[in-house]
């Protein structure tokens, strides 16, 4: 069975601070990929970054990167220098192999404060 | 392009109404699933579709119909809502077999509320 873990239901940084954001993931398919989305408070939901488990090096997307320990079966999202539009639900989400489906974790409400 | 659509996006219905949430892509994509979304529950899968005429359950069905006739569209039907029914309710599309890479495409929501 697949399964993502959001242990974190809320973070607070200071603006301009990391953040990391807590993933843990279960699959017995070697492969896979893993979503990382934002939803802000307007509701929708934002693709941030993506990291296949073949893939050498961590993913990064400007001012969001993915630490990827496949070891761990961890997949942290760390956000840099955090502003406050950041302030939002994150999402972390597994597709596995050829498969369509998605599996997404809990989320974590991440408040950046001034 | 207008991606994928939700129609509408807020609702409030009484204990034992029906309705059909309405979802519509314009990308061609042979996977659509519908998705529910509760507080610390992250999104559940409620039923998903491979192409025109094919559809499955997903995590929670129950209460639930979809079809899907053509490839554009996936309503999502309540026959007889319920409180627990209470959510917001997410469309989303992908191609069948894409890369592992390709996210899916999500509408903007549709928020119910059944009292």
């Amino acid at each position: 069975a697949q399964k993502i873990t959001q242990t974190q239901p809320g973070m607070f940084v200071q603006e301009k601070e990391a953040v990391t954001l807590d993933c843990t993931y279960d699959t017995s398919d070697p492969s896979y990929g893993l979503f990382w989305y934002k939803q802000p408070s307007s509701g929708e939901m934002i693709f941030l970054i993506y990291q296949g488990s073949y893939d050498q090096q961590n993913a990064t997307e400007g001012r969001y990167s993915l630490n990827f320990q496949k070891a761990r079966k961890s997949a942290n999202l760390v956000i840099s220098a955090s502003q406050l539009g950041d302030s939002a639900m994150y999402f972390c989400a597994m597709r596995v192999g050829t498969g369509n489906q998605f599996y997404f974790g809990t989320g974590t409400s991440l408040t950046v404060i001034p | 392009n207008a991606g994928v659509t939700q129609t509408p996006k807020f609702q409030v219905l009484k204990t034992g109404q029906s309705m059909t949430l309405q979802c519509a892509q314009d990308m061609n994509h042979e996977y659509m699933s519908w998705y529910r979304q509760d507080p610390g529950m992250g999104l559940r899968l409620i039923h998903y579709s491979v192409g025109a005429g094919i559809t499955d359950q997903g995590e929670v069905p129950n209460g639930y119909n979809v079809s899907r006739s053509t490839t554009e569209d996936f309503p999502l039907r309540l026959l007889s809502a319920a409180p627990s029914q209470t959510s917001v309710y997410f469309c989303a599309s992908s191609s069948l077999g894409a890369p592992l890479a390709d996210t899916q495409y999500f509408g903007p929501g549709t928020r119910l509320t059944v009292l």
